[in-house]
């Protein structure tokens, strides 16, 4: 079964400043797709970030990025210029090919963007 | 972009009342559905998958005749939870997809916060 680990419980980063968010996972498919979900306090799941296992190059949606490294099964994102607005769990998810369309969740990290 | 409509948004409500979470794409037809949970502080565990027209696959450990899942339409699924008790107090999520492609994401409800005194 696949796992997503996500090693970072809770995060802080300053106002304007870039902050990295870590996520692995193990499977043994080669092809599937990798999510970044945001949870604020609201509770609302918003996708921040979303990434095909057969390409490449990294996934950018405005100050979000992600450094993929498919080889050692890491999804990593990247938050730059940091906004209050930011502040939120951060899910990192798994989803398979053949059918199964399954998101298997991190435990999430917390992030604290301070003023 | 796709709206999910999720009701109620909060219920409290007396052990051993059945209640009764409502899960409506607004704006396309969903094959599939999914329905999560969420503990304070942790992460979504999905429950069940909900699949139009037929029965609901339910993940290991979760009690099928506590919650009942219901993909009555396209646009509509409902899970009731049944004789709820104080453990079943918790946060309750629904999504759903577009489809079968994989790469497409899960639209997610606004959740239900469901508290059992």
């Amino acid at each position: 079964a696949q796992t997503v680990t996500q090693s970072q419980p809770e995060m802080s980063v300053q106002e304007a400043e870039t902050v990295t968010l870590s996520c692995t996972y193990d499977t043994s498919e080669s092809d599937y797709y990798l999510f970044w979900y945001k949870q604020p306090p609201s509770r609302q799941m918003i996708l921040v970030i979303r990434q095909e296992a057969y390409k490449q190059q990294n996934a950018t949606e405005n100050r979000f990025s992600v450094n993929f490294q498919k080889a050692a099964k890491s999804f990593s994102l990247k938050i730059s210029d940091s906004q209050l607005g930011d502040a939120a769990m951060y899910f990192c998810a798994y989803r398979g090919q053949g059918g199964s369309e399954k998101l298997v969740f991190g435990k999430g990290t917390k992030l604290t963007v301070n003023p | 972009g796709a709206v999910v409509s999720q009701h109620p948004s909060w219920v409290i409500c007396k052990s051993g009342t059945s209640v009764k979470i409502e899960c409506r794409s607004l704006d396309f037809q969903a094959t599939t559905m999914f329905w999560y949970r969420q503990f304070p502080k942790q992460s979504l565990m999905l429950m069940a998958t909900s699949n139009e027209g037929s029965k609901a696959t339910y993940e290991q450990g979760v009690e099928k005749d506590k919650f009942l899942i219901n993909h009555a339409s396209l646009t509509l699924s409902t899970l009731t939870v049944t004789s709820a008790h104080p453990e079943d107090s918790s946060f309750y999520i629904c999504s759903f997809s577009k489809g079968t492609v994989s790469n497409q994401p899960q639209h997610f409800g606004d959740g239900t916060r469901l508290s059992i005194l």
